[in-house]
């Protein structure tokens, strides 16, 4: 399996906090992504990086930001968590990125009160 | 950008059955198309993958199928079994920015009663 941690595994928050979620791989992996699911939605890519300090928005951007100031981590930060943000966070990374499977980590569940 | 639909959302067979997924893509520079089963509670693991270049591919019970010229591709499970049962979704990649984004179809839940 792909070297990849999530952290926390389970969160719950209040409405207003600033969240932040990590993902840390040990593959050295240049391509890192931030997806989101949701019943009825499957995954939807929120960020994704290509390199240190090279990101990029997805589908669903709105309300989060991401950084990665190294290979093997990339973070995402909810500046003012919502309600509709409650949701499993997964982060991905893949070696070489264009036509590639994605390798997923094990999730984040968080929870906005 | 690239859109992918996917039916059905749920489908329930009897052990041994077979059972077929589809999705439809809307990019037609798309050329990457995985499939991903997730168990319950679990994250997505790929099970079967298939570029652009190949009209299908087997892998055990396991088959895909791409229509470019449609634009669809199907995932074929043969002789299911109860440990089949899952969450499977398709995905298109989006070639048109860096990275090597995945477009996710909506997921299929598939129940296989013993």
């Amino acid at each position: 399996d792909a070297g990849i941690t999530q952290s926390p595994r389970h969160k719950v928050t209040e409405t207003g906090t600033p969240v932040t979620l990590r993902c840390h791989q040990t593959e050295n992996h240049r391509y890192m992504y931030w997806y989101r699911q949701d019943p009825g939605h499957g995954l939807r890519l929120i960020h994704y990086s290509y390199g240190v300090k090279d990101t990029d928005k997805g589908e669903v951007s709105d309300g989060y930001s991401v950084s990665r100031s190294k290979t093997e981590d990339f973070l995402l930060t909810l500046e003012s968590a919502t309600s509709s943000q409650t949701s499993v966070y997964f982060c991905a990374i893949s070696g070489t990125g264009k036509n590639s499977p994605l390798h997923f980590g094990n999730g984040t569940r968080l929870t906005v009160t | 950008g690239e859109n992918v639909e996917q039916h059905p959302s749920t489908l329930s067979v009897q052990e041994g059955d077979s059972a077929v997924i589809k999705c439809t893509y809307s990019d037609s520079a798309s050329n990457y198309f995985p499939w991903y089963k997730q168990e319950l509670g679990k994250r997505p693991q790929l099970i079967i993958d298939i570029r652009s270049n190949v009209g299908e591919k087997k892998d055990q019970r396991i088959a895909v199928t791409l229509n470019k010229t449609a634009k669809h591709f199907s995932l074929h499970i043969t002789e299911t079994q109860p440990e089949d049962s899952a969450v499977y979704f398709c995905a298109a990649s989006d070639v048109h920015n860096q990275g090597g984004k995945l477009i996710f179809g909506q997921g299929t839940e598939l129940s296989v009663k013993p």
